[in-house]
């Protein structure tokens, strides 16, 4: 039962250029919204969250655009560089509560070309 | 910056051997979690633990697993008898009450 879907198992892009990961959910209770970039043989690193009261959220090249009523969110890297390469994550949890669960999509392998 | 440790990085145990794998959560964190991720797989969760309980656990946390926070720095995670499919990538994670979690660098297990 896959809660948290991420449809693209990799993504290449030309350095430079945008980088657009996309992710539905489709658990209603889900509020609360993460990504994680992971490289080889290292634990996920957490980049950018958003609560469902939101619509955008930024912090540097990194945004991250949510729809609640299409249960889609999306992170834009711009612009994207080599060394964004990894694995991405998408994570969802049914609120920001520490002990609330964090339920992770499968990944998408992003290869950012120089 | 504060960060989350695990050891050992690497785990070699025969099938039926116990491993206990330890982690050391953000000291002023109080949401503390384990994932594994089997190689070529999606990452799963497998517990939650506060106030020195278990909050949640999945269907793969049965009763050979076992977390345990002994003092108030340490975070185990115990298999008691390892299984061939207990092989994988062993993530700790703390939370803080923002919601962000911060995840170790994981425990590779290998079961042989």
């Amino acid at each position: 039962d896959q809660q948290v879907k991420q449809n693209s198992p990799s993504l290449s892009v030309q350095e430079g250029r945008i980088s657009i990961l996309n992710c539905d959910y489709t658990n209603s209770m889900f509020d609360y919204f993460l990504w994680y970039k992971k490289y080889p043989a290292e634990g996920p690193t957490f980049l950018i969250s958003i609560s469902s009261i939101k619509d955008k959220n930024e912090d540097g090249r990194f945004t991250v655009f949510l729809n609640k009523s299409a249960k889609h969110l999306s992170l834009h890297i711009v612009p994207s560089q080599p060394g964004d390469s990894a694995v991405y994550f998408c994570a969802a949890a049914p609120g920001s509560g520490g002990y609330q669960k964090v339920t992770f999509g499968i990944g998408t392998k992003l290869q950012v070309i120089p | 910056e504060p960060e989350v440790t695990q050891t050992p990085s690497h785990q070699v145990t025969q099938m039926g051997q116990e491993v206990i794998l330890r982690c050391v959560p953000i000291s002023n964190h109080l949401y503390f979690y384990w994932y594994r991720q089997i190689l070529g797989q999606k990452v799963e969760f497998l517990v939650s633990f506060y106030n020195n309980e278990i909050s949640e656990k999945s269907e793969i946390f049965d009763d050979q697993f076992s977390v345990e926070r002994p003092d108030g720095s340490n975070f185990t995670l115990k298999i008691r008898s390892t299984k061939l499919e207990d092989s994988a990538m062993y993530f700790c994670a703390s939370r803080n009450d923002r919601g962000q979690a911060f995840f170790g660098q994981g425990t590779r297990l290998t079961v042989v």
